[in-house]
């Protein structure tokens, strides 16, 4: 099956620096990649996706890239604010009718002000 | 529109006592998927179903763990006997329909403690 792999684990920027998380995927299948943030205590939410006929995404601060060679896709955030901190999560999904998200481990993003 | 909606959010239970949660998915989604997130982990499927038929329950441990949607809608995931790993947050989760292109909503899960 599908795994994922996430990194960094914890991740502390200062306000208004950028932010890197990366993942990796073994399936190359797989052909929808989404990012879900989740706060302490609160449901995972959909922040972005991508799909593999695509090699970069942006919505407004937030960006994602696909690499279907090497397999891996990465989330940007610039300009981070504290609100930004939170728990992100990777996921990937193999082609077909059925979607079922494979997730990574998590990256735990701390804001400092 | 509603999001999903599940219960009991939190429940504290005894190993090898039983336990029941309750998912109400997005109204008119299809797809119904029950997750498994432990702490400090990305949530696991457990099962997931399209309207009243399971899809994929490889992951589920059927020795313990049951999972129905007899209307295609309403669902309710059954852990019997608890044990101590079992404590974990059970997430629901609901789409459209299965395939790509369908965002999958979560609820906010029912958070288990098995002491």
């Amino acid at each position: 099956g599908e795994n994922v792999e996430q990194h960094p684990s914890t991740l502390s920027v200062q306000e208004g620096d950028s932010a890197v998380i990366k993942c990796t995927y073994s399936d190359s299948a797989s052909n929808y990649f989404p990012w879900y943030k989740q706060e302490l205590g609160k449901r995972p939410q959909l922040i972005i996706d991508i799909r593999s006929n695509v090699g970069e995404k942006k919505d407004q601060r937030i960006a994602v890239t696909l690499n279907k060679t090497a397999k891996h896709f990465s989330l940007h955030i610039t300009e981070t604010q504290p609100e930004d901190s939170a728990v992100y999560f990777c996921a990937a999904s193999l082609s077909g009718s059925a979607r079922q998200l494979t997730f990574g481990s998590g990256t735990q993003l701390t804001v400092l002000p | 529109e509603a999001g999903v909606a599940q219960s009991p959010r939190y429940k504290i239970i005894e190993k090898r006592q039983s336990v029941a949660f309750w998912c109400n998915p997005i109204s008119g989604h299809a797809t119904l998927y029950w997750y498994q997130q432990i702490l400090g982990q990305g949530p696991k499927l457990l099962i997931q179903f399209q309207n009243n038929g399971v899809v994929d329950d490889s992951q589920l441990p059927k020795d313990r763990f049951s999972a129905e949607r007899l209307k295609g809608v309403d669902s309710t995931l059954k852990i019997q006997p608890a044990k101590l790993e079992d404590s974990a947050v059970y997430l629901c989760a609901s789409s459209y329909t299965g395939a790509t292109g369908n965002t999958i909503y979560f609820g906010e899960g029912s958070w288990l403690t098995v002491v």
